[in-house]
């Protein structure tokens, strides 16, 4: 069966620190990887999105990136960190391919920037 | 921007009743999911409704879509405490790509 795993759980930085976030998927091959963020009270946003190794699609300009590495692995990143990066962070991984199948989600981060 | 718009925004309900929930959306999709979250946890998916299907169930969840209207409505029948969550309706937009664009969701509280 297929598992999501993200961490940290939770994280507290300070403005202007760099920001690294992992998200890894077990059991499927050449998964669509997400990124997510979630203002409180609030839906999601769509911050990236992967369908291979190397290939990143960025949804909202911004002060993050992501990479993929690995197969499996998906990344989120921040040079400096700013207070509006607060949130929650979501990963999530759906069937390879171009049609918007079901997507299955991390625990997610709890990232406060003071 | 956002797709999908739910309605109400917070319902509270009695354990046994029935609580509906309401999604309209703006353009054309491929399909309609809906999705629950429980307070500072991930979502789960629950159901996909393809635009050629009119309605779906899954145990105590029925859902219904009608593309004349962009609109899509989650029914959850004699419902528990444990339906105590928040839920997100998500469209897949034709030509989207492999995206979702989520609601920003119905705040579910289920009084025992």
């Amino acid at each position: 069966s297929q598992t999501i795993h993200q961490w940290p759980a939770t994280l507290v930085q300070p403005v202007g620190s760099p920001l690294s976030l992992e998200c890894t998927v077990e059991g499927t091959s050449n998964p669509n990887l997400y990124w997510y963020r979630q203002a409180a009270g609030r839906g999601l946003q769509l911050l990236f999105y992967s369908v291979g190794i190397g290939q990143i699609s960025s949804e909202v300009p911004q002060n993050l990136s992501a990479s993929r590495p690995q197969d499996r692995q998906f990344i989120l990143s921040s040079k400096k960190l700013l207070l509006s990066d607060s949130g929650f962070y979501l990963c999530a991984w759906s069937l390879p391919g171009l049609a918007a199948y079901e997507q299955y989600f991390g625990p997610g981060t709890r990232l406060t920037v003071t | 921007s956002q797709q999908g718009e739910e309605d109400p925004q917070a319902l509270s309900i009695q354990e046994g009743e029935n609580a509906t929930m309401n999604c309209s959306y703006k353009t054309s999709i491929n399909n309609l999911q809906w999705y629950r979250q429980n307070s500072g946890r991930g979502l789960v998916h629950l159901i996909l409704i393809r635009s050629n299907e009119r309605e779906k169930h899954s145990g105590r969840l029925r859902v219904t879509l009608d593309t004349s209207k962009k609109s899509s409505s989650l029914l959850i029948t004699a419902s528990r405490a444990a339906d105590t969550a928040s839920y997100f309706c998500a469209t897949d937009d034709t030509g989207a790509n492999s995206k979702l664009t989520f609601g920003k969701g119905i705040t579910l509280s289920v009084r025992p």
